[in-house]
């Protein structure tokens, strides 16, 4: 069974520029998320997706990211303009019911905005 | 607010038993105790999960005391691939039916060889 894929591995962008950042959940998990860890801080939660529509966005820092979900599939994170504090990196995770089942995370964009 | 409270770090030598610890002493009776780990530079990893009874599995053992204020994650013979962030977490009702885990500190596992 693949795992949750996040794409790209590393990105390196100039401050004003855009970014998005994508990931593909388990195959028939409704439930996608996001998280950021910035340098020497703690995994933060940023929106909850179930299938396409955002459960739970309150984590999202600002109204430069903008995250999406096609019909309840792969989902993007756009960050723009990215500033140098949107640096570290995104986590994506996906589950069928994250109470009594576990999440699935993929490796990670490591986002570093110059 | 991550609701469960572990140690910074802890120590263990390689091949002899980990016992971390979680207390969670506001839970309620229908919240799951769930475990994870961030071994560096990859994406946290599920290891364990559980309500109130203790549970087993290839990875770990979690022991869930009686009054379910406090849990054990129990790594048997810890090897230095164990190195890692340990997460106690329990799942936070988003609405609707839905969970969404929140990461505290963690706690930090060295194995010395």
């Amino acid at each position: 069974e693949a795992g949750v894929t996040q794409f790209p591995s590393h990105s390196v962008i100039e401050k004003g520029q855009t970014v998005t950042l994508r990931c593909d959940p388990i195959s028939g998990h409704d439930n996608l998320y996001w998280y950021r860890r910035v340098m020497g801080k703690e995994i933060k939660f940023l929106l909850h997706f179930v299938k396409e529509s955002k459960q739970d966005e309150s984590g999202m820092p600002n109204n430069r990211f903008l995250a999406e979900r096609t019909g309840g599939t792969y989902s993007t994170l756009k960050v723009q303009p990215a500033e140098l504090e949107d640096s570290g990196v995104y986590f994506c995770a996906s589950s069928q019911v994250v109470q009594e089942r576990e999440a699935f995370f993929g490796q990670g964009t490591r986002l570093t905005v110059v | 607010d991550a609701k469960t409270t572990q140690p910074n770090s802890m120590e263990s030598n390689e091949e002899e038993p980990v016992h971390l610890p979680c207390n969670h002493s506001t839970i309620s009776g229908t919240d799951y105790i769930h475990w994870y780990r961030q071994l560096p530079s990859q994406g946290p990893e599920y290891v364990i999960h559980g309500l109130t009874s203790n549970v087993n599995n290839r990875m770990a053992s979690l022991a869930i005391a009686e009054d379910r204020k406090s849990s054990t994650l129990i790594l048997h013979r810890a090897t230095l691939r164990d190195a890692a962030v340990y997460y106690c977490i329990r799942p936070s009702y988003s609405g609707a039916g839905s969970y969404q885990l929140t990461f505290g500190k963690g706690t930090k596992l060295s194995v010395i060889p």
